[in-house]
């Protein structure tokens, strides 16, 4: 099992671009995520879901977009960067049963916006 | 709402050392208690859990009980190594919620 995987690794953009952080994971989870890490804030959920077709906003949804249109994908998007979403990114699986107090993170996408 | 105190780091340990590094939570509801770690250049992993009062999480050496009454969950070990090197986060999750509150993160540097 390659676990949960994260594309790009590193990602410059310039201010009102767009692109899609992609999340892949082969462990059949119901429950994926997205949090961004800032320096001295720890880690904050942007969104989650709990199985295809279903996502819900976390703490800081704003400038972000999602979708879940299969179990193992969970993409996200910002529609027009700015640069206070210089960040990384971490996307994040788990099982629903357990009720997702094991989450298996990625690698982590760090995004510069200038 | 919910929150999750750990104390500030960086903190830097002689290997061999004894550590704890504090954590203490406000939660809503119930919490089950969590520390995660992040190595260098890594996605974090869950380090041990506890789910109810008194229970003790352990691994690799590492352990941290849930004391309701203090509302903390220390994360201690007795003799660290270099390999131990790390950013270590406390967090919590409120029963019948998904999000997992993270504190922000406590940097250790075990040095030979």
């Amino acid at each position: 099992n390659a676990g949960v995987t994260q594309t790009p690794k590193f990602q410059v953009l310039k201010t009102g671009q767009s692109m899609t952080l992609q999340c892949a994971q082969d462990m059949n989870h119901e429950y994926m995520s997205w949090y961004r890490q800032d320096p001295g804030m720890g880690l904050r959920l942007i969104h989650y879901s709990v199985g295809a077709g279903i996502t819900d906003q976390g703490e800081v949804p704003n400038g972000y977009n999602v979708s879940r249109s299969t179990t193992e994908d969970f993409p996200l998007r910002l529609l027009s960067a700015a640069p206070s979403q210089t960040s990384v990114y971490f996307c994040a699986s788990g099982e629903l049963r357990v009720s997702v107090e094991t989450q298996y993170f990625g690698p982590g996408t760090r995004l510069l916006v200038l | 709402g919910d929150s999750v105190t750990q104390m500030e780091g960086p903190v830097t340990l002689s290997e061999e050392a004894f550590l704890t590094i504090n954590c203490t939570y406000t939660a809503t509801g119930y919490p089950s208690l969590f520390w995660y770690v992040q190595y260098p250049g890594e996605g974090l992993q869950l380090l041990l859990k506890a789910t109810k009062a008194d229970d003790k999480g352990s691994n690799k050496g590492f352990e941290a009980t849930y004391r309701k009454e203090t509302t903390s969950f220390h994360l201690e070990k007795g003799s660290v190594q270099v390999s131990d090197s790390a950013v270590y986060f406390c967090a919590l999750k409120v029963a019948g919620s998904y999000q997992l509150t993270f504190g922000k993160g406590t940097k250790l540097s075990v040095i030979p």
